[in-house]
């Protein structure tokens, strides 16, 4: 069974900084690229990065771009989204996504909540 | 990377139809076939419901239908059901990005 869990949210001051975690078991992860999309509180789905399956390959949302840092260890089936100068509006649930030309497996998602 | 545009809200009675348009640039939804469609129920993650345009996951009712022309996607629901009531994104691949549509709303009458 094809399972993502993310982890490594949580509260944070404007300017700090968070890194997330999402561990995946179930497939070969290696062949996979893995996206983070976010979901401000009551908004809709906002795509944050990607990143190759062999980690050689990353993209950011011009939003997140030059604050941002996406990563992956295959020999630990895990991604991280390294984030930092965080703002208000990066105030979130942050989802991890397998893609495939299309996102057919999601994890449960973690809350990062930007506020002094 | 602009928001691909969808309606904030549609509706129906059980047993109707509808559809949901979404609609990018020539750089987006116009420039491939990888389009998709996601229902959140709420406090839920995304479900895939239509990918490559027009394909069904396993698992999904043939009253999930999806197509495109130019650049205008759509997400078809047939004999709507209550448990259809949720959000619907519709998602396109760019090259270097992906966008989603803001999000449509649907609510079961």
């Amino acid at each position: 069974e094809v399972q993502l869990v993310e982890s490594g949210g949580g509260l944070v001051q404007p300017g700090g900084s968070l890194r997330l975690s999402c561990v995946a078991s179930g497939f070969t992860f290696s062949t996979y690229a893995i996206n983070w999309v976010r979901q401000a509180p009551g908004e809709g789905l906002e795509w944050v990065s990607a990143i190759s399956g062999g980690g050689e390959t990353t993209y950011y949302a011009d939003s997140v771009n030059g604050r941002c840092t996406i990563s992956r260890d295959n020999s630990k089936n895990t991604v991280y989204l390294q984030m930092n100068s965080l703002r208000a509006e990066d105030t979130a649930v942050y989802f991890c996504a397998r893609w495939i030309s299309n996102y057919d497996y999601w994890g449960q998602g973690t809350l990062v909540t930007v506020s002094s | 990377q602009s928001a691909l545009t969808q309606p904030r809200s549609v509706s129906g009675s059980p047993g109707q139809s509808v559809t949901i348009s979404c609609t990018g640039t020539s750089g987006d939804v116009g420039s491939n076939n990888y389009v998709s469609w996601y229902q959140q129920h709420p406090g839920k993650a995304p479900k895939l419901i239509i990918y490559d345009v027009n394909k069904r996951p396993s698992g999904v009712p043939d009253r999930f239908s999806g197509s495109k022309s130019g650049n205008t996607a759509s997400l078809t629901i047939s004999g709507l059901q209550a448990e259809d009531e949720a959000d619907y994104y519709c998602c396109s691949y760019a090259v270097t990005y992906v966008v989603f549509g803001g999000g449509t709303t649907l609510t079961v009458l």
